[in-house]
C-alpha cells in the first residue's frame, strides 16, 4: 500500500531556509503519470498547495511562493525534498506531502503532516 | 491565483442533504474537469472524497457526490451522518493547483 511520511525541523528561525523530506513507499516516482506534491495548512486555516514534481522531473510551483520554493526528487531513495527560503512566522503551518493520482489531478494518499513553527 | 471560494459553514440534521459550493474561474474550475474534494477531521490529514469532478474513490460512501456547472463545482452529502462533521476543501487543477477556502460541515 502507498504511504508517505514527512520529516524535517519542527522549529526554524525567521530568515532561515526550511528543508522538508517526504519519504514514501508503495509506488515509484519513475512510473509514468506519478507525482508528489506539498501542501501546507497554517493552524486553524485552509489548505494551500505549494509545489509538485512529476515522474519526468516536471516541476510546478505556487505562483505566489515560486521564488522561495525548490522541489527535487531522489528516485533511488523514494524521497522528495522541498526547500523554502527566507522563512517567516506566517509560514508556521503543518506541511503535508501527498501522492498524485497517476495520470490524474488529485491527491489520493497523504502523509500525516509535520508542524513547522517559525519563531526566533 | 486566488483560492477557490467556499461557504464558511453549512449545517444539517442527520438524514438531510447539504451542498457545498466551490467557485473559481474559467482558468481553474471552469477550464478543467479536474476538481477534487477532501474531507478533514480535526488533527487529521485530508482524505480524498471526490476526484475528476464526480468520481468516488473506492471506499467512499455513495452519499457523497460531486458536480460542476461553469466555474462552480459542488459537493453534496446525502443522508447526512454524524461522522460527516468535518472540514471540506475543494481543489482544482489550473496548470498548477489551487485549494478552496474550506467549509465546516456541522451535523445538528
Amino acid at each position: 500500500q502507498i504511504t508517505l511520511k514527512e520529516s524535517g525541523p519542527t522549529l526554524v528561525k525567521p530568515t532561515q531556509t526550511l528543508t522538508l523530506t517526504c519519504t514514501f513507499s508503495g509506488f515509484s516516482l519513475s512510473t509514468s503519470g506519478v507525482g508528489v506534491g506539498w501542501i501546507r495548512q497554517p493552524p486553524g486555516k485552509a489548505l494551500e498547495w505549494l509545489a509538485l514534481i512529476y515522474w519526468n522531473d516536471d516541476k510546478r510551483y505556487s505562483p505566489s511562493l515560486k521564488s522561495r520554493l525548490t522541489i527535487t526528487k531522489d528516485t533511488s531513495k523514494n524521497q522528495v525534498v522541498l526547500t523554502m527560503t527566507n522563512m517567516d512566522p506566517v509560514d508556521t503551518a503543518t506541511y503535508y506531502c501527498a501522492h498524485l493520482h497517476a495520470s490524474g489531478a488529485d491527491f489520493d494518499y497523504w502523509g500525516q503532516g509535520t508542524l513547522v513553527t517559525v519563531s526566533s | 491565483q486566488s483560492a477557490l471560494t467556499q461557504p464558511r459553514s453549512v449545517s444539517g440534521s442527520p438524514g438531510q442533504s447539504v451542498t457545498i459550493s466551490c467557485t473559481g474561474t474559467s482558468s481553474d474550475v471552469g477550464g478543467y474537469n479536474y476538481v477534487s474534494w477532501y474531507q478533514q477531521h480535526p488533527g487529521k490529514a485530508p482524505k480524498l472524497m471526490i476526484y475528476d469532478v464526480s468520481k468516488r474513490p473506492s471506499g467512499v460512501p455513495d452519499r457523497f457526490s460531486g458536480s460542476k456547472s461553469g466555474n462552480t463545482a459542488s459537493l453534496t452529502i446525502s443522508g447526512l451522518q454524524a461522522e460527516d462533521e468535518a472540514d471540506y476543501y475543494c481543489c482544482s487543477y489550473a496548470g498548477s493547483y489551487v485549494f478552496g477556502t474550506g467549509t465546516k460541515v456541522t451535523v445538528l
